[in-house]
């Protein structure tokens, strides 16, 4: 249980381009989707929040219009890097937080994100 | 300010234990979490500690001190494979991670 899936796994593109990367729970229903940045050798940053049926809250500093998050339904959510530029090129991971309402899931607590296995973007 | 503090990096043996400190501190708490991370991929839910104690899961366990805000993850009977850093998060008032740089565990022969 608790697998999160994310598409593409790795995508190159031509900068001014804009990416759109999904995550989807597959096994159960996330309220609540998290987006992540990771460059090399550093740590996880969080960029932005997605709640089912609302606008994402972004950290400080992350552009929401470059950085557009759309969280459609309970086991999708979508970030979209409009624009893209060289520097945005990094390791892009969503996690997912189980709805109360889903089945328990064994081994974890109610606010556990699970992460999906991650997007490398790479603009050129 | 909110931090987690954890080594930069550890060496061990295969067959050893190592035990992988993290000390945190968070506006309120609701929990500390424990992340496994192999190189270019994403991390893996390893283990939450929100009582003092020690919880067991097979050769990984994971310690908390509220008191102290310290938790440690030991690792028991190390295999290659369990080369990866290790994430050690603190859940705040608000259910945000906040996230340590990560322990690079690295296992020779």
């Amino acid at each position: 249980g608790a697998v999160v899936s994310q598409h593409p796994s790795w995508v190159i593109c031509k900068s001014g381009t804009s990416v759109k990367i999904e995550c989807r729970s597959l096994d159960f229903q996330a309220t609540t989707m998290f987006w992540y940045r990771q460059f090399p050798k550093q740590s996880l940053m969080l960029m932005a929040t997605s709640n089912e049926g609302s606008k994402a809250t972004y950290e400080q500093g992350v552009e929401k219009d470059k950085f557009l998050i759309n969280h459609a339904s309970l086991t999708l959510s979508t970030l979209t890097v409009t624009s893209a530029h060289p520097e945005d090129s990094s390791f892009y991971i969503c996690s997912a937080k189980r709805a109360a309402q889903s089945p328990g899931l064994a081994g974890g607590p109610t606010d556990t994100q699970y992460f999906g296995p991650g997007t490398r973007l790479t603009v050129l | 300010g909110q931090n987690i503090d954890q080594p930069t990096e550890m060496t061990a043996t295969e067959g050893a234990i190592v035990q992988i400190n993290c000390t945190y501190q968070t506006s309120g708490f609701n929990g500390l979490f424990w992340y496994q991370q192999h190189a270019g991929e994403a991390p893996t839910f390893l283990s939450y500690n929100v009582l003092d104690g020690l919880e067991e899961k097979g050769r990984f366990s994971s310690f908390l001190s509220r008191s102290k805000g310290y938790s440690y993850l030991l690792l028991k009977e190390l295999q290659m494979k369990d080369s990866a850093s290790y994430l050690c998060a603190g859940m705040d008032s608000n259910y945000q991670l906040i996230w340590g740089a990560g322990t690079k565990l690295i296992i020779k022969p």
